[in-house]
């Protein structure tokens, strides 16, 4: 029962580096989420996905690229990181879209960038 | 626009006691979906209750239940007969019929139980 699984756990990456996100689950849930978490912001949405090769932008996308060529990944990619990207990363996934259906999170990533 | 109030930054708790953690929201949806969510410090966020906007009766898991009152648009947690293990930051959120992908969380509430 893995679930859903992020990768890495930590990173640590200068300005202007590129850094990708990994996300993996063991479910076939339809839609996926990227989320990132700040003091003070809570949990703000940056991308989603309905299926494979469906993406949307959510509150905050700026900087950020998603791709989703298979339901069970959703990497989440800095293309030229900045310091104002420095966060905790949550991936999450539900079954469905809709109002009844629960997400289910990964453990995060704790990116911070120098 | 949908919003989630938690007033709580922060509450402790004797153990073995029961805990409720406060939420209220504003929507102009008539239909929508309530969740709670627990935060450990380990960072992992983990699904604990839901509660739709039509159902009748207040939910509960296990040790976990719902307070939900419509009228006043609060959707409180109740945890009964707390442990050391439910010390924990807890979230409240929320979702619009259409598209849990605008799931709106509240700031949280960190709940200390003391021993």
């Amino acid at each position: 029962d893995a679930g859903i699984t992020q990768s890495p756990r930590y990173k640590i990456t200068e300005t202007g580096r590129q850094v990708t996100l990994m996300c993996h689950q063991t479910w076939s849930h339809s839609y996926m989420f990227w989320y990132r978490q700040d003091l003070g912001h809570g949990l703000r949405l940056i991308y989603y996905s309905a299926a494979a090769d469906i993406t949307d932008k959510g509150e905050v996308p700026d900087g950020y690229v998603v791709s989703r060529s298979k339901t069970e990944n959703f990497p989440l990619t800095l293309e030229s990181a900045t310091r104002s990207q420095t966060s905790v990363y949550f991936c999450a996934s539900s079954e469905m879209g809709g109002s009844n259906q629960p997400q289910h999170f990964g453990d995060g990533t704790r990116l911070s960038i120098l | 626009a949908q919003k989630i109030t938690q007033t709580q930054p922060g509450m402790f708790v004797q153990e073995k006691e029961a805990v409720t953690l406060d939420c209220t929201y504003d929507t102009s949806d008539q239909s929508y979906g309530l969740f709670w969510y627990k935060q450990p410090s380990s960072g992992e966020m983990i699904f604990l209750i839901y509660q739709g906007s039509y159902d009748e009766q207040n939910a509960t898991e296990g040790r976990y239940s719902l307070n939900f009152q419509k009228a006043r648009k609060s959707a409180n947690l109740v945890i009964s007969a707390s442990q050391l293990g439910d010390s924990a930051m807890y979230f409240c959120a929320m979702s619009p019929l259409f598209g849990n992908e605008k799931l709106t969380f509240g700031t949280g509430t960190r709940l200390t139980i003391i021993p």
